[in-house]
């Protein structure tokens, strides 16, 4: 069974940072790209950033670039999203998903505020 | 970038109705199309993929059609665990982007 879990989420105040963890289990993780896509309380999805199998590319939203580096681990099965810069925008329910451009399993999400 | 637009972005139905759920793309996309279901304080879950193929394990009642920019999604009879949110997915380029959501209620 394909699992996902998120972890690393949290208060933190503006300007801040913080580092999300995703562990991957259940499927082949280098062969594999994934994504973070996270939702504002009470708002729609939002793609947030994807890599490659490998780790060699990656790709974020506008709204994240230069304050979101997004990395992974093969041997340890494990991807990080580390958050610079933070503002009240970015405060959202993060889920780490399957797949470069189409995602057919997420984790539960770990929930990311940021408030003073 | 690709907007995506969905509508309506709410509908009352009831048990045993036939739902159809529109999006469309400010752009052609393709049939680059995707359609997820998410329920409240859960994660989404991929219904369909490339605009017309049903995931595994998703009951056949649920369909995706459509082309170019316009799209749909179908429920040919709603049962009680299908009243949910609704999202569209545009899978086509990059910034990937999502339509605002159709929450089905019960009337």
């Amino acid at each position: 069974e394909e699992q996902l879990l998120e972890s690393g989420g949290g208060l933190v105040q503006p300007g801040g940072s913080l580092r999300l963890s995703c562990a991957a289990s259940g499927f082949t993780f280098r062969t594999s790209a994934m994504t973070w896509v996270r939702q504002a309380p009470g708002k729609g999805l939002e793609w947030v950033s994807s890599i490659t199998g490998s780790g060699g590319s990656t790709y974020y939203a506008d709204s994240v670039t230069g304050r979101f580096t997004f990395s992974r681990d093969n041997s340890k099965n494990t991807l990080s999203l580390q958050m610079n810069n933070l503002t009240a925008d970015d405060t959202a329910m993060y889920y780490c998903t399957k797949g470069a451009k189409t995602w057919d399993s997420w984790g539960q999400g770990t929930l990311v505020t940021v408030s003073s | 970038d690709i907007q995506m637009t969905q509508s309506p972005s709410s509908l009352s139905a009831s048990v045993g109705d036939r739902v159809t759920i529109t999006c469309r793309a400010s752009q052609t996309i393709n049939t680059f199309l995707n359609w997820y279901q998410q329920k409240p304080g859960k994660a989404p879950k991929l219904l369909i993929y490339a605009a017309s193929s049903l995931q595994r394990g998703v009951p056949s009642r649920f369909s995706g059609s459509g082309s170019g920019t316009d799209y749909t999604l179908t429920i040919s009879s709603l049962q009680p665990e299908d009243f949910a949110t609704y999202y569209c997915q545009q899978s086509y380029t990059n910034p990937l982007s999502f339509g605002g959501g159709t929450t089905v209620e019960i009337k």
